[in-house]
């Protein structure tokens, strides 16, 4: 079946690094997405992992690695703002729509 | 802004009820799609339009439908509401049939509690 695993909440503090985990089941992978969802707001695309390896958009970065079923996001030189869920989500059959995770919250203190 | 609007903003009911809400893509998009997002299940895929035409479908209940307009504003309409019904509902639109991730425009949600 499909499956989908990332950590319910996370702590980090301002001007740190933080890494957020995936783990995903399924077959007919190909590809993995991360949101941003501030409370009570839209989703918020942040990227979209394909191949092997880590891409980079200013301080957010996004790794995959398809044989191991695993990706994470790095965020770097945490802010306030950062608070938020992040969803991870991949996509199978070719269609573009995702499944979902159950997001973590991360909570960035001063 | 994303250009997606979504009325209303929020809607409280009993179970039991019948709801509709509805979305207006941004213009000049033939798709749309529907997520639900409760606090037990996150968020979940419901279903798309292309154009008129229903062209993939998730978890959607089959108490649930939807349909899409001439005009592409669309529509989806919940029955016999349950409380597990209660979630945030955002629509999402886009100018293709498939659409990649960042493609997707996503709505300010409508809020439904189900009392």
């Amino acid at each position: 079946g499909q499956n989908i695993d990332q950590p319910t909440e996370m702590t980090a503090t301002e001007g740190a690094i933080v890494q957020i985990n995936c783990t995903y089941q399924t077959s007919g992978f190909n590809g993995l997405f991360w949101y941003q969802q501030h409370a009570g707001e839209a989703p918020t695309f942040l990227s979209y992992n394909v191949l092997d390896g880590l891409e980079e958009k200013g301080r957010f970065s996004s790794f995959l690695s398809r044989s191991k079923g695993y990706s994470y996001l790095l965020l770097k030189e945490l802010q306030m703002k950062d608070s938020a869920s992040y969803l991870c989500a991949f996509e199978s059959g070719g269609s573009y729509i995702p499944t979902f995770g159950r997001g973590t919250s991360l909570i960035v203190h001063p | 802004d994303s250009g997606v609007t979504q009325t209303p903003k929020h809607l409280i009911t009993a179970t039991g009820q019948r709801v509709t809400l509805r979305c207006s893509p941004r213009s000049g998009d033939l798709s749309v799609y529907w997520y639900q997002q409760s606090l037990d299940q996150g968020l979940q895929f419901l279903i798309q339009y292309y154009n008129g035409e229903e062209r993939a479908k998730g978890n959607i209940l089959e108490r649930f439908s939807a349909q899409q307009f001439p005009d592409l504003h669309s529509e989806l309409n919940l029955s016999s509401l349950e409380l597990g019904d209660s979630a945030l509902y955002f629509c999402a639109s886009s100018p293709y049939n498939r659409a990649a991730p960042d493609e997707q425009f996503f709505g300010p949600g409508t809020r439904l509690t189900v009392l």
